[in-house]
């Protein structure tokens, strides 16, 4: 089946710093890519739809320039939580559409805890 | 836009008796319908998905759901609960081609022994 790689998968950081997480589609190629975020015992809150080649689409409330979001490649993209603070402490999860299954399902990472200190 | 509701946010039964996890779901479009397993500090995990044809959909470890949709809902069951399949478990929704795919709140699943 199909894979998607999310590293890292915990990291800790100072306030104040950013932090990069890397989101990849191992075996098929991801013309849109989305990220989640998850507070405990709560479900998945999508935060953004990532189309390769052009800017992400940001859902309600969160702010771009706190998220960046690149998607450069049809099999990768990257969300940097800028100027952490311990707030952004949560778990994020990106998953992937594979577009030669006509985006009937999407392929979840593994998830990246991130908590700031 | 689209929904989904899950009733019951923790659901306990006993090793070897039946599972149902329940899902309803409004859309304003022909929804496609997803079961996914979350352990502990992993992503999601497709169990079966629904998006035309067979309304009754079986997946892995032998769980399975029936789409209907005159009551718009999506129960997952499993004839027979493992320890394994404790874990939080989330229905989600999506239009075509994955436009606005939501989740439901999930739903625990503890297996006494």
């Amino acid at each position: 089946g199909a894979v998607v790689s999310q590293h890292p998968s915990r990291v800790i950081c100072k306030s104040g710093t950013s932090v990069k997480i890397e989101c990849r589609s191992l075996d098929f190629q991801a013309t849109t890519m989305f990220w989640y975020r998850q507070f405990p015992k709560q479900s998945l809150m999508l935060m953004a739809t990532s189309n390769e080649g052009s800017k992400a689409t940001y859902e309600q409330g969160v702010e771009k320039d706190k998220f960046l979001i690149n998607h450069a490649s049809l099999t990768l993209s990257t969300l940097t939580v800028t100027s952490a603070h311990p707030e952004d402490s949560s778990f994020y999860i990106c998953s992937a559409m594979d577009r030669d299954t006509m985006n009937t399902e999407a392929f979840f990472g593994q998830g990246t805890r991130l908590t700031v200190v | 836009a689209q929904s989904v509701t899950q009733l019951g946010s923790h659901v306990s039964v006993s090793e070897g008796a039946l599972v149902l996890l329940r899902c309803n779901y409004s859309s304003s479009v022909p929804p496609y319908l997803f079961w996914y397993v979350q352990y502990p500090n992993q992503g999601l995990q497709l169990l079966l998905k629904y998006t035309t044809g067979a309304t009754l959909v079986k997946g892995i470890n032998g769980f399975e759901a029936e789409f209907k949709k005159s009551e718009t809902s999506f129960h997952l069951t499993k004839p027979s609960a493992h320890m394994s399949d404790a874990a939080e478990y989330f229905c989600a929704v999506s239009g075509n081609y994955g436009q606005n795919f939501v989740f439901g709140p999930g739903t625990r699943l503890s297996v006494l022994p």
